[in-house]
């Protein structure tokens, strides 16, 4: 069973369209997070989610917004798309917000914004 | 600002080597480092967290070690073998968020 899953895998979109990337986590955890890597291959934060908090990065653009139906989803919501959005974003979880906690990884969605 | 620097960007070695991987970051003040590996089209493994108490973790071939004072994190692979062949990620934790490298790519040659 895949602990972290992502859908969808591949995402080709026009600039301009609002899309969404979906993640479900069948760990039991608390906490679900939000990665993106760029072309570079940095991975950077974007948001973190708890059923208390949500924690976002000062720099990802409001354009992104990350939506809970539940504990075990935290799906990620973009409009307006812009080129520079083409990357791969990888949900990942955690049993709480601990700072002694690991992550667990999806396989990532890559999306490409034309 | 916290970044992470991995060195070298990438490695190839004959199958049987014993490698190191090297980490470092720039401010100490971390919870803990965990080593990833990314395979190709695939999502990121954990292999080995070491809390900033540790000096070090091991699982299997891995041995990776943690000196947080100086900045420095290393993993360590015994008798590498061409599934080992992936990009290799580490990350500190300085709050609630990873912080990354931009990983090694280590290939192993049969």
């Amino acid at each position: 069973d895949t602990a972290v899953s992502q859908t969808p895998k591949y995402l080709v979109t026009q600039m301009g369209n609002d899309k969404s990337i979906k993640c479900e986590q069948n760990l039991g955890h608390d906490t679900m997070y939000w990665y993106k890597q760029d072309s570079k291959k940095f991975l950077k934060i974007m948001f973190s989610y708890n059923n208390k908090e949500l924690i976002i990065n000062e720099t990802v653009p409001n354009r992104f917004s990350p939506k809970s139906p539940d504990k075990a989803h935290l799906n990620l919501h973009i409009n307006s798309l812009e080129l520079g959005d083409s990357a791969v974003y990888f949900c990942a979880s955690s049993q709480g917000d601990s700072h002694q906690e690991t992550q667990y990884f999806g396989p990532g969605t890559r999306l490409l914004v034309l | 600002k916290q970044e992470v620097t991995q060195i070298p960007a990438a490695l190839s070695v004959p199958e049987g080597e014993n490698l190191v991987l090297n980490c470092s970051f720039t401010d100490s003040a971390i919870y803990n480092l965990q080593w990833f590996r990314q395979d190709p089209g695939k999502g990121l493994t954990s292999l080995l967290l070491i809390q900033s108490s540790q000096r070090e973790q091991t699982s299997g071939r891995l041995n990776a070690s943690l000196d947080k004072s100086s900045g420095r994190s290393t993993l360590y692979i015994a008798a590498s073998q061409p599934g080992d062949s992936a990009t290799y990620l580490c990350a500190v934790r300085p709050g609630y968020q990873l912080t990354f490298g931009k990983g090694t790519k280590l290939s192993v040659i049969p």
